[in-house]
């Protein structure tokens, strides 16, 4: 089955412990994108990548980094995770042979920093 | 700076009519315009799209208008079932689309009930 798939789903963090929220996909996928749903405010995306070793900053990149370094991972890391990164969080994917942008998006992660 | 917004952050319709939701757009050198539907607990999931040579595209009981005199994209969904239940959002990429996609930006969302 086709999907992008986050771990974890949810997680309680405190302020300064370094997290990972890992993102997967099996779509062979070359553009992938982290966002993040705040209540009024849409998704606001916080990185993307156009492929492998390739990526950029979003709208709202402070206080996140990413890496690409295979074409089906793009792992999202807050090194001292404050408690306005509390939010949910979605990655999706998108292939640049569509003609288009239709991105896949996962199931999300729900993050709380304490 | 760019921006896309929604001008009704809620909507209410009766199942069996039609149902109308609105976007504006600040960037009008965009050329690509996405609509999604996020139902509860879920990721965002793709409905249609359209490019700016465009000013109607049709699905499956959906319909995209776009108006680039005034910035304006709506998106029609017709028979209003309650499946439809849920909050839309209109995304635009700011780069004029070629091989890359860059950065897409998202509007606040429209939360559409359906009643029974």
């Amino acid at each position: 089955e086709a999907q992008v798939t986050q771990n974890p789903r949810y997680l309680i963090t405190v302020t300064g412990k370094k997290l990972t929220v890992t993102c997967s996909q099996n779509m062979n996928h070359e553009y992938m994108s982290w966002y993040r749903q705040d209540p009024g405010l849409g998704l606001r995306q916080i990185y993307y990548s156009m492929n492998v070793e390739v990526t950029d900053k979003g709208d709202v990149p402070e206080g996140y980094k990413v890496s690409r370094k295979e074409k089906r991972n793009f792992p999202l890391i807050l090194e001292s995770p404050s408690p306005n990164q509390t939010s949910l969080y979605f990655c999706a994917s998108s292939s640049r042979t569509s003609g288009g942008n239709e991105q896949f998006f996962g199931p999300g992660t729900r993050l709380t920093v304490l | 700076g760019e921006s896309v917004g929604l001008h009704l952050p809620t909507l209410s319709v009766q199942e069996g009519d039609n149902s109308i939701i609105n976007c504006a757009y600040s960037n009008s050198a965009s050329d690509y315009f996405i609509w999604y539907k996020q139902e509860s607990g879920k990721g965002p999931q793709f409905i249609i799209d359209i490019r700016s040579n465009m000013d109607k595209r049709q699905g499956q009981r959906v319909t995209v208008l776009l108006n680039k005199t005034v910035k304006h994209l709506s998106l029609q969904i017709a028979a209003t079932q309650p499946g439809d239940s849920a909050v839309y959002f209109c995304a635009e990429n700011p780069r004029p689309l070629k091989t890359s996609y860059d950065k897409v930006i998202f509007g606040p969302g429209t939360s559409l009930s359906v009643i029974p």
